[in-house]
């Protein structure tokens, strides 16, 4: 079965600092969508990733798909603490018609003000 | 609604009792999943409904571990004598269609047992 991988656990950085998170596959990815979740809530969607070599930004944050559809990178220029909260990479590993997705272990960032 | 509703938010149970956590998915969402989120971990796939089609349970750990989904809309998961391990926040998703896009998340019943 298809398994996620995410480094790091957790990370620490001063505000306005640039951080990355990484997701890795052990298959090659159809679909890879990106979350993030504060404490006490549910997960927001922040973007999906179909092609290989795909890039989409949304505010200060961006996301990439390798060209071998394996890893992934979610970036986040200039960090606010608004950004903290655990990041999740879920993974639709059958061309999207999948029944569900799975999940990475995630990545807890703290920003410090 | 506009978006998934869980209920309760929190719960706290005595090990050996039984619970139910509700979910209120988006209306006209015909999908909708189960998850469990424990403390370090990450999401674990629970169970799956679509439409009228039978569910998707291979993620249930054990027979103490039961969901139905009255008339294609509200869904209930059901433990059954709770254990201490069974302690995390279960959350709820629905979504368009049978495909992984699209899913919008419930805030979570954060299950104690104690």
């Amino acid at each position: 079965s298809q398994e996620l991988e995410q480094s790091p656990q957790s990370l620490i950085v001063q505000e306005g600092k640039n951080l990355t998170i990484n997701c890795t596959s052990s298959k090659t990815l159809y679909g890879l969508y990106w979350y993030k979740q504060k404490y006490g809530e549910g997960l927001i969607f922040l973007m999906m990733l179909q092609k290989g070599g795909e890039e989409k930004s949304h505010e200060k944050i961006t996301a990439k798909l390798d060209e071998k559809k394996q890893q992934s990178s979610l970036h986040i220029t200039a960090s606010q603490p608004s950004h903290a909260g655990i990041y999740l990479c879920g993974a639709d590993g059958r061309g999207g018609a999948t029944n569900k997705l799975i999940f990475g272990t995630g990545t807890l960032l703290a920003v410090q003000p | 609604g506009a978006g998934v509703s869980q209920s309760p938010s929190n719960k706290v149970t005595e090990k050996g009792k039984d619970v139910e956590l509700r979910c209120d998915p988006i209306s006209g969402h015909t999908a909708l999943y189960w998850y469990r989120q424990s403390l370090g971990q990450g999401l674990e796939f629970l169970i799956y409904f679509q439409g009228n089609s039978a569910p998707d349970k291979s993620g249930l750990p054990s027979d103490r571990f039961s969901a139905e989904r009255t008339g294609g809309s509200v869904s209930t998961l059901t433990i059954q004598r709770t254990q201490q391990e069974d302690s995390a926040v279960y959350l709820c998703a629905s979504s368009l269609g049978g495909s992984s896009r699209g899913y919008t998340f419930g805030s979570g019943t954060r299950l104690t047992v104690v």
